[in-house]
């Protein structure tokens, strides 16, 4: 497809599972970008990358989530010993180069820790 | 820390211009100002981006003063289909580097 793909659409986890987000982007974007989005609130930055490089990932709020993007290409994001507070919104972006350039975003996957 | 800021909503009707303000006074030197629409249970779409004074495109207008410390979305006629929250993205000063930041949002009522 033309756009960026996230998947599942879904995920619905118990509290201290781990869960695996993945986001397929734009096909030659070289960064790539996650956000979470709680409910009724703007999208928090999470981490970039630069083809397979993790440039920034000072938004990730604990050691418990972990980003990768091996080949500079597919991402995916995972949550280790989920929690109830990790339910939100995860979006993914592309841009074609940098961060300063229009970010093109999948629409996300909805995560539902009970 | 300073935040993105942004009215909470804004009402209007089909046909009118409606203007959304972004104050972002910790903005990064070099980074761009993007402004992005969301509809429910979607991803954020982009709209406009720009760097100083004004931007124009084929649905809206961005307006920049020359401290960069807000920006103006100009939508000219706006149509229900308008109808969807409004956010500003700038790169913010932290005490680490910049941050990508999107501003609290603005939910647009376009009515008959």
């Amino acid at each position: 497809g033309a756009g960026v793909s996230q998947s599942p659409r879904y995920k619905v986890a118990k509290r201290g599972q781990d869960v695996a987000l993945r986001c397929d982007p734009i096909s030659g974007h070289v960064s790539l970008f996650w956000y979470q989005q709680a409910l009724g609130q703007g999208p928090e930055f999470l981490t970039y990358f630069q083809n397979e490089a993790q440039l920034d990932k000072s938004g990730l709020p604990s050691d418990r989530f972990f980003a990768e993007r091996p080949e500079g290409s597919v991402s995916t994001l995972k949550i280790q010993r989920t929690q109830q507070e990790d339910s939100a919104v995860y979006l993914c972006a592309s841009s074609l180069f940098s961060s300063n350039q229009p970010q093109h975003f999948g629409d996300g996957t909805r995560l539902s820790i009970l | 820390l300073a935040k993105t800021t942004q009215p909470i909503s804004m009402d209007s009707y089909e046909g009118q211009e409606v203007n959304i303000t972004c104050s972002h006074n910790n903005i990064a030197t070099n980074d761009y100002i993007t402004w992005y629409q969301q509809f429910p249970s979607q991803g954020p779409r982009f709209i406009i981006q720009g760097y100083k004074t004004k931007v124009t495109n084929e649905v809206a207008s961005l307006f920049i003063p020359a401290d960069r410390k807000s920006s103006t979305l100009s939508l000219p006629r706006v149509s229900l289909s308008d109808t969807a929250v409004y956010y500003c993205l700038v790169g913010e000063h932290t005490g680490g580097g910049n941050k990508l930041t999107f501003g609290t949002g603005t939910q647009l009522k376009v009515e008959l």
